[in-house]
């Protein structure tokens, strides 16, 4: 299967961590993307690949993966963290080559 | 720094044409190897990527939409497009281009810079 599968919805209490989840077979083969989306703006990269977090994004994003299950871990969840959050990935032999998730809403409490 | 613009028409009637224009500045589109995407978000739910150009021309589509979608690029512009025929209400939507990091990385597919997005409405 060349889907993506995360939780709908996610809460946490400011300044806990978190982890948002995404499964699916590809991700035994490639590492996730993720993006941090909020109302009304366009998704932003904020975790790629094995360990690459894109200039500016806070080192409280990492992300991590076992098994064809990935993981967006947020170290200290801020306000400014409550997004909806979206993974994707390469497929192997797919066509479309890339899938999205269907995204998580993370609520900071 | 890289920013991406789309620009079009906010209205469409259906069995139409969607053309949408994204804008590449800070760079020129030919340099660093990138690839250029499409991307759709429907209302209320999650994103569907369209397909990419490589600013030789090479395209790719993902297969639900491959026989309507077109993606074409004018370098001398730093633009590319997008062109979606026979438009029905179920494309309403939400469109982004952005710039695609997945020839430079074997393992994993990102889209580091993204324009803000148009609203295409399809409606008569």
């Amino acid at each position: 299967s060349s889907e993506l599968t995360q939780d709908p919805a996610v809460s946490v209490a400011l300044g806990q961590t978190v982890r948002i989840t995404c499964q699916g077979d590809s991700l035994r083969s490639y590492y996730p993307s993720w993006y941090q989306q909020k109302p009304g703006q366009a998704p932003v990269l904020v975790f790629y690949g094995k360990s690459h977090r894109p200039s500016g994004i806070p080192d409280r994003f990492s992300g991590s993966i076992s098994g064809n299950t990935a993981s967006l871990a947020i170290t200290g969840a801020q306000a400014e963290d409550e997004a909806d959050y979206y993974c994707n990935s390469r497929v192997s032999n797919g066509s479309p080559p890339v899938v999205f998730g269907g995204g998580t809403k993370l609520t900071v409490l | 720094q890289v920013q991406l613009q789309e620009s079009g028409p906010g209205l469409v009637k259906p069995s139409q044409t969607l053309s949408l224009t994204c804008t590449v500045s800070g760079d020129s589109i030919t340099s660093g190897d990138y690839l250029w995407s499409w991307i759709r978000q429907l209302p209320g739910k999650g994103l569907e990527w369209i397909g990419y150009i490589y600013h030789r021309g090479d395209t790719y589509y993902t297969p639900s939409l491959k026989s309507r979608a077109s993606i074409s690029v004018d370098t001398s512009k730093n633009q590319f497009y997008l062109n979606l025929k026979s438009v029905t209400a179920a494309d309403t939507a939400v469109y982004y281009c952005a710039r695609d990091l997945s020839a430079h990385y074997y393992d994993t597919w990102a889209l580091d810079i993204w324009g803000q997005g148009t609203t295409v409405i399809v409606s008569s």
